[in-house]
């Protein structure tokens, strides 16, 4: 039962370099989000997605890209890092059907942008 | 305006003592849901309850029970006899319009309670 997996769980990056951030769900939930959390502001929606090749902005979508080639993996790039995306971010997934109320959680990437 | 307001940054509560975290909502839907999740020092968000707009009754879970007053548009979590590891941040988090009509309903967090469980 691995849920949402996240990779990497820390990374340190200068302004200016580019990253990924890979999620990766293995409950064939439709949906999928991104979410970053900051002190003080709670979770606040990047991007999301209903399926494969359908994605959307959420709140705070610049400065991000996403892409959802398959079901099961939603990455997220950072294309040009800056200090302002240090933040801590969360994958998180859910169905499309009944009872498709919970959004389950990876353990989160911290990520500090120098 | 905010989504969902969570006016208690933080908290303090006797062991074994009970506690309500407050929570309010804006919404023009008819349908929507409440959730609470929990997250410990450790950084990962743990599901906690859930309360749909049309449920009559309130959510329980355990220690955990929603207090849904829908004019009021509050739903405060109430954790009863406190223990030592529910220490954490709490956030309130909506969910916006019909559960399977197509579209993806957002999710929307608070600013989160941390609360402090004293021995």
């Amino acid at each position: 039962n691995a849920g949402v997996t996240q990779t990497p769980k820390f990374q340190v990056l200068k302004t200016g370099q580019s990253m990924t951030l890979q999620c990766a769900q293995d409950m064939n939930h439709e949906y999928m989000s991104w979410y970053r959390q900051d002190p003080g502001m709670g979770l606040r929606l990047i991007h999301y997605s209903v399926g494969a090749g359908i994605t959307d902005q959420g709140e705070v979508p610049n400065g991000y890209n996403v892409s959802r080639s398959t079901t099961e993996d939603f990455p997220l790039r950072l294309l040009s890092a800056a200090p302002s995306q240090t933040s801590v971010y969360f994958c998180a997934s859910r169905s499309g059907g009944p009872g498709a109320n919970v959004l389950t959680f990876g353990a989160g990437s911290r990520l500090t942008v120098l | 305006a905010q989504k969902i307001t969570q006016t208690q940054p933080g908290m303090f509560v006797q062991e074994k003592e009970a506690v309500t975290l407050d929570c309010t909502y804006d919404t023009s839907d008819q349908s929507y849901g409440l959730f609470w999740y929990k997250q410990p020092s450790s950084g990962e968000m743990i599901f906690l309850i859930y309360q749909g707009s049309y449920d009559e009754q309130n959510a329980t879970e355990g220690r955990y029970s929603l207090n849904f007053q829908k004019a009021r548009k509050s739903a405060n979590l109430v954790i009863s006899a406190s223990q030592l590891g529910d220490s954490a941040m709490y956030f309130c988090a909506m969910r916006e319009g019909f559960l399977n009509s197509g579209g993806y309903q957002k999710v929307t967090f608070g600013t989160g309670t941390k609360l402090q469980v004293i021995p």
